[in-house]
């Protein structure tokens, strides 16, 4: 069975703070995705990243990483120099072969991440 | 511009009732996903299809149907209300499974719905 553990039910920085949301999955495929969503105030669904699992090079995007590490089954992601802005529920997913299962996602139970200034 | 839309945003019914959450994307996306949020359990699918007249159970789909009878519409339907059902819904869409598709779900602005 695939499962997506987010332990960290809410993070709490003060602004310019770094801060790193911790991921770990399960799954029997050897194929699959990995990703990360954003849920800011206004409830709506922002795509961060996606990652597939033959891909193990860290990815920055700005502010924001992500490592990748196939050994201990973790997709973390940090935000360097958090700001306000940052503040939202953050979602680690993961998506079974592309083949026959494209598009349907196990979502972790999500991060909440408060920005204070 | 291509998008995905959900309808009602915010809904209030009493226990029992049938309640239908419509959701229309433009994209022309065969995949097409229904998700609830709740609280310490982040989404969890209900029901999903993969092209019109397809619909598969989920992990929570106890007390919900689907039915595609095209491929931009997905509506999810409660028979019959409960209050367990009172949650925010979701519906996404994605591309169909191929070499190009990495299963990028775009999604609804969400409904929310209260039963009493």
């Amino acid at each position: 069975a695939q499962k997506v553990t987010q332990a960290q039910t809410e993070i709490s920085v003060v602004e310019k703070e770094d801060v790193t949301l911790d991921c770990v999955y399960e799954t029997r495929d050897t194929t699959y995705y990995l990703f990360w969503y954003k849920q800011p105030p206004s409830g709506e669904l922002v795509f961060l990243i996606r990652r597939n699992s033959f891909d193990e090079q860290n990815e920055i995007s700005g502010r924001y990483s992500w490592n990748f590490q196939k050994s201990t089954s973790s997709f973390n992601f940090t935000i360097t120099a958090s700001q306000v802005v940052d503040s939202a529920v953050y979602f680690c997913a993961l998506s079974g072969s592309i083949y026959n299962q494209g598009g349907k996602l196990i979502f972790g139970q999500g991060t909440e991440l408060s920005v204070k200034p | 511009d291509a998008e995905i839309t959900q309808s009602p945003r915010h809904k209030i019914t009493e226990t029992g009732r049938q309640v239908t959450l419509a959701c229309h994307q433009t994209w022309n996306h065969n995949n097409m996903f229904w998700y609830r949020q709740d609280l310490g359990h982040g989404l969890r699918l209900i029901h999903y299809s993969y092209g019109v007249q397809d619909t598969n159970k989920g992990e929570v789909s106890d007390g919900y149907s689907v039915s595609r009878s095209n491929t931009e519409d997905l509506p999810l339907t409660l028979e019959s209300a409960a209050s367990s059902q009172t949650s925010v819904y979701f519906c996404a869409s994605s591309e169909l499974a191929g070499a190009l598709n990495t299963g990028e779900l775009f999604f609804g602005e969400g409904s929310r719905l209260t039963v009493l």
